[in-house]
């Protein structure tokens, strides 16, 4: 079957402008979750999805945003970028929210921001 | 200090070697997860542990519950494990089972 597909796989921005980087979820899950990945800070938790619903939210600033539609998908969006939120995104899925349920990660979104 | 914590940062090894890579938490937590990530970004979830012992082929993990703290083991080494190794655990103070708290990762290296 299908795996997590993130879309694109490499963006470069400039500093002030926005981006949207897509996660389409493997068929039937209907949990998101988004990760940033830095190599000053490692992999941290972004936001969780589920059926549509934000779940839970990590630290991160409000520039930082993300939805899922009905069919699973989910889109995250960042609003005036600055040089620090070069990174790579991380997207993963599962069949549900809550314990004892494994993790999909997709390949990532590998943002540079100049 | 971390909630997670790792070690070594930094592994070599000959293949054919016993390799373990340990993992500290200072939380309590639903579940432990170990994630291997090869270069190029994408992760690949290895295992997810709530308690006792996990085996995939030459791939063990264990965890200890009451002393916090979790080992994955490779037997019999090989090249094509060189990757990052990180642990993850799902703490009880986060709202949601899905958010994971990271350790920094161990960067496996394993020599022909």
């Amino acid at each position: 079957k299908a795996g997590v597909t993130q879309t694109p796989r490499y963006l470069i921005k400039t500093r002030g402008q926005q981006v949207t980087l897509s996660c389409s979820p493997i068929s039937g899950h209907r949990s998101v979750s988004w990760y940033q990945q830095t190599p000053g800070q490692g992999l941290q938790f972004l936001f969780e999805y589920f059926s549509e619903t934000q779940r839970n939210k990590g630290n991160f600033p409000g520039r930082f945003s993300g939805r899922q539609f009905s069919n699973s998908r989910s889109e995250m969006n960042v609003s005036t970028l600055e040089l620090g939120d070069s990174a790579l995104y991380l997207c993963a899925s599962s069949l549900a929210t809550g314990d004892f349920y494994g993790y999909t990660f997709g390949s990532g979104t590998r943002l540079t921001v100049v | 200090k971390n909630e997670v914590e790792q070690s070594p940062q930094n592994l070599t090894a000959q293949e054919g070697e016993f390799i373990t890579i340990n993992c500290s938490y200072s939380v309590g937590i639903s579940a432990l997860h170990w994630l291997q990530q090869h270069p190029g970004g994408g992760i690949v979830s290895l295992f997810m542990l709530s308690s006792g012992k996990k085996k995939h082929g030459r791939l063990i993990a264990t965890i200890n519950i009451q002393e916090k703290h979790s080992s994955l083991h490779i037997t019999a080494s090989h090249p094509r494990d060189s990757a990052v190794y990180i642990c993850a655990v799902n703490p009880f103070s986060s709202g949601s089972a899905r958010q994971l708290t990271f350790g920094s990762g161990t960067q496996l290296t394993v020599l022909p």
